[in-house]
């Protein structure tokens, strides 16, 4: 398995707090998403990276940031959690060489907001 | 407009059976097409990948792409019973991975 982990794996929190989402790699990739998953909406992007320090927003970053300070971590926070950001977060990671991009996926957090 | 569209409603079918999957795309500038495979309460994992246009085979799976009418198909040749899970279709071009829907499918034995 690549060697992608995403920390807390469950987290249940209140509307109004801040959040924030750790993704951590050891392949040195260079690429990282962010993702999250709800029902009838499938997966969709919220932040990417693809360089340390170099991010850009996806389909639904309102409500989100992002920092990339080393290769390794990508976090997302989620600035003042709101009931609708309840989901399920998956982390991504991909070498994107010329070759192709075959994309890794975390085990996911599951975030409850109340 | 969402950049890749998948029909997400669920598929039924008996073991044995060839399973039918499609999406379209709306970003030209995607190069590369995967399928991803997601088993309940776990991250994806890929399952193909094919560059441009064209049909790949590994196995019981077939991936095709078709560009000039931006569509992507993967088949399921003698269905097992394992083969039940969300199957994702998504592209990739500049820097971005979008995904459709996803569907899911039950092979019944």
């Amino acid at each position: 398995d690549a060697g992608i982990t995403q920390s807390p794996r469950h987290k249940v929190t209140e509307t109004g707090t801040p959040v924030t989402l750790r993704c951590h790699q050891t392949e040195n990739h260079r690429y990282m998403y962010w993702y999250r998953q709800d029902p009838g909406h499938g997966l969709r992007l919220i932040h990417y990276s693809y360089g340390v320090k170099d991010t850009d927003k996806g389909e639904v970053s309102d409500g989100y940031s992002v920092s990339r300070s080393k290769t390794e971590d990508f976090l997302l926070t989620l600035e003042s959690a709101t009931s609708s950001q309840t989901s399920v977060y998956f982390c991504a990671i991909s070498a994107g060489t010329t070759r192709g991009t075959e994309a890794f996926f975390g085990q996911g957090t599951r975030l409850t907001v109340v | 407009q969402k950049e890749v569209e998948q029909d997400p409603g669920p598929l039924s079918v008996p073991e044995g059976a060839i399973v039918s999957l499609n999406c379209t795309y709306s970003n030209s500038a995607f190069q590369y097409f995967m399928w991803y495979r997601q088993y309940s309460r776990k991250g994806p994992e890929l399952l193909m990948y094919t560059y441009s246009s064209g049909n790949k085979e590994d196995g019981r799976f077939t991936a095709q792409v078709d560009k000039s009418s931006k569509y992507i198909s993967l088949f399921i040749r003698d269905s097992q019973p394992s083969d039940s899970a969300t199957y994702l279709c998504a592209g990739y071009g500049n820097n971005r991975l979008a995904f459709g829907k996803g569907n899911q499918v039950v092979v019944i034995p």
